[in-house]
C-alpha cells in the first residue's frame, strides 16, 4: 500500500484565494483525521471522520475552513478565503481501529501551505 | 493549560547518553497514550505504546503513571539517528478516536 497520499506536496498561494488540500487514506481504514502543524501551537486537530461522516470539527478555526469526505478514498480541506495566518503544514492521517480499543494512525506527508 | 504538555527542550546530547522525556496530561479519562517520532519536515510516525506496566521495546522504554497523570521515554545508548522530535500522544476516552498531541521535545544527539 501506497499509505495516505496528500496533494499538493507545497502550495504558495496569495492571501484572499482559496485553496483545496486533498488526501487519499490508507484503503480499508474508516478514520481520517486532518491536523495542521505550526511552530507555535504545534499538532492541532482540525477535523476527524468515521465512515465520511465528520465527527467532531471543534479544532476547525473559523468559518473559512470545511472538509468533506465525499467517498472513502477521498477528502478535501479548503480555506476560503486564505489569510497569511493558515500557512502551515497540513497533515491528513488515517487509521482502522477495527474492534480494539486503537490502532495506530498514519500520516501523509503533509501539505505546506504558505499564504503571501 | 494544554491537554497535554510536554518538556520544552531542545536538547543536546552526546551518543551513547541515556536521555529522558516526560510528559503530562490534564484529562484524567484518557484512554492510551503513546510516543511518536517526527524527523525535521516530515510526517509524524509511531514509536511505540505506552502500557500501564511500563514497556520496553530495544533501548526505549516506556512509563506511565496514570495516578500523577505522567508519561515517560527514556533512550539508552542514544544514537545520532535518534535525533528527532518526541511526540507525547493521548487518545481520549469514550468512543472518540482523537488523538491529542504534545508540542513535541526536540532531541539532537552530538557525535
Amino acid at each position: 500500500d501506497a499509505g495516505v497520499i496528500q496533494s499538493p506536496r507545497h502550495e504558495v498561494t496569495e492571501m484572499g484565494q482559496e485553496v483545496t488540500l486533498r488526501c487519499k487514506p490508507i484503503s480499508g481504514h474508516d478514520y481520517l483525521f486532518w491536523y495542521r502543524q505550526t511552530m507555535m501551537r504545534g499538532l492541532e486537530l482540525l477535523i476527524y471522520f468515521n465512515n465520511n461522516v465528520p465527527i467532531d470539527d471543534s479544532g476547525m478555526p473559523e468559518d473559512r475552513f470545511s472538509a468533506k469526505m465525499p467517498n472513502a478514498s477521498f477528502s478535501t480541506l479548503k480555506i476560503q478565503p486564505s489569510e497569511p495566518r493558515d500557512s502551515a503544514v497540513y497533515f491528513c492521517a488515517s487509521s482502522f481501529p477495527g474492534t480494539g480499543v486503537y490502532t495506530e494512525a498514519f500520516f501523509g506527508q503533509g501539505t505546506r501551505l504558505t499564504v503571501v | 493549560r494544554k491537554e497535554v504538555e510536554q518538556d520544552p527542550g531542545p536538547f543536546n546530547v552526546p551518543e551513547g547518553a541515556t536521555v529522558a522525556f516526560n510528559c503530562t496530561y490534564s484529562n484524567s479519562a484518557s484512554q492510551s497514550f503513546f510516543w511518536y517520532r517526527q524527523d525535521c519536515r516530515k510526517e509524524p510516525k509511531l514509536l511505540m505504546s505506552v502500557y500501564s506496566s511500563g514497556n520496553e521495546d530495544g533501548r526505549f522504554t516506556a512509563q506511565l503513571n496514570r495516578a500523577s497523570q505522567y508519561i515517560s521515554l527514556l533512550i539508552r545508548d542514544s544514537k545520532l539517528s535518534d535525533s528527532a522530535t518526541y511526540l507525547c500522544v493521548v487518545l481520549r476516552g469514550g468512543s472518540a478516536r482523537q488523538l491529542t498531541f504534545g508540542s513535541g521535545t526536540q532531541l539532537t544527539v552530538l557525535p
